[in-house]
């Protein structure tokens, strides 16, 4: 079993619709739980940070944490055609090196 | 705003040669990342750096692998003798405490021959 899993997608929606973006892991000692967004040949860039279990809001952008179901969601409202992108979940243990694992990446289209 | 900037972009080298990829993380920060990703596949961590020391090393980073922090602003990545498999883009990342944000650089593309 991979320690995180996501769907690769594509994912292909039309502007404006509500995006729903979901990882699985299987280490229930994971505590920090990350959403970046990675355009073509750049680097990740970090959207979400999330300590834990609960809901965290920023603007459009509502993330997700179920440790009893090793589930985390990245909702996206209001889709726009500049947020298609890959969208890669991560998380980490709380060790000193603070190693991050990343699951494979959902790539998303949003259809103007 | 800062942020963490990588040369070269773009490197193509021999197998077998060593390569140095750079990095200049954000002034203020205190911990240092490298992650790959080889082409269609996840973001890899490979190691962890503070304090003039490594914290933290995933079994992808063996003994063809350094780090090092040269002066006050570079932060290096080196592969003594690099093979077929180390294709890939390489990403540097810095953050200002180990759980805070990590910032990543746009990344040097590294292509073995």
């Amino acid at each position: 079993q991979k320690e995180v899993e996501q769907d690769p997608g594509p994912l292909s929606v039309p502007e404006g619709a509500i995006v729903s973006l979901n990882c699985t892991y299987s280490n229930s000692a994971f505590q920090y739980f990350m959403w970046y967004r990675q355009y073509s040949r750049k680097g990740p860039e970090l959207l979400m940070y999330t300590y834990s279990s609960g809901n965290k809001e920023d603007g459009r952008f509502t993330a997700q944490v179920d440790k009893s179901s090793k589930y985390i969601s990245l909702f996206i409202r209001d889709s726009q055609p500049s947020d298609s992108a890959t969208y890669l979940c991560a998380m980490s243990l709380n060790t000193g090196g603070f190693k991050t694992i990343f699951g494979a990446g959902t790539r998303l289209f949003v259809k103007a | 705003e800062p942020e963490v900037t990588q040369t070269p972009s773009h490197q193509v080298t021999q197998m077998g040669q060593e390569v140095i990829l750079r990095c200049v993380p954000i002034s203020n920060h205190l911990y240092f990342y490298w992650y790959r990703q080889i082409l269609g596949q996840k973001v890899e961590f490979l190691v962890s750096f503070y304090n003039n020391e490594i914290s933290e090393k995933s079994e992808i980073f063996d003994d063809q692998f350094s780090v090092e922090r040269p002066d006050g602003s570079n932060f290096t990545l080196k592969i003594r003798s690099t093979k077929l498999e180390d294709s890939a883009m390489y990403f540097c990342a810095s953050s200002e405490q180990v759980q805070e944000t990590q910032y990543f650089g746009p990344g040097t593309r590294l292509l073995v021959l």
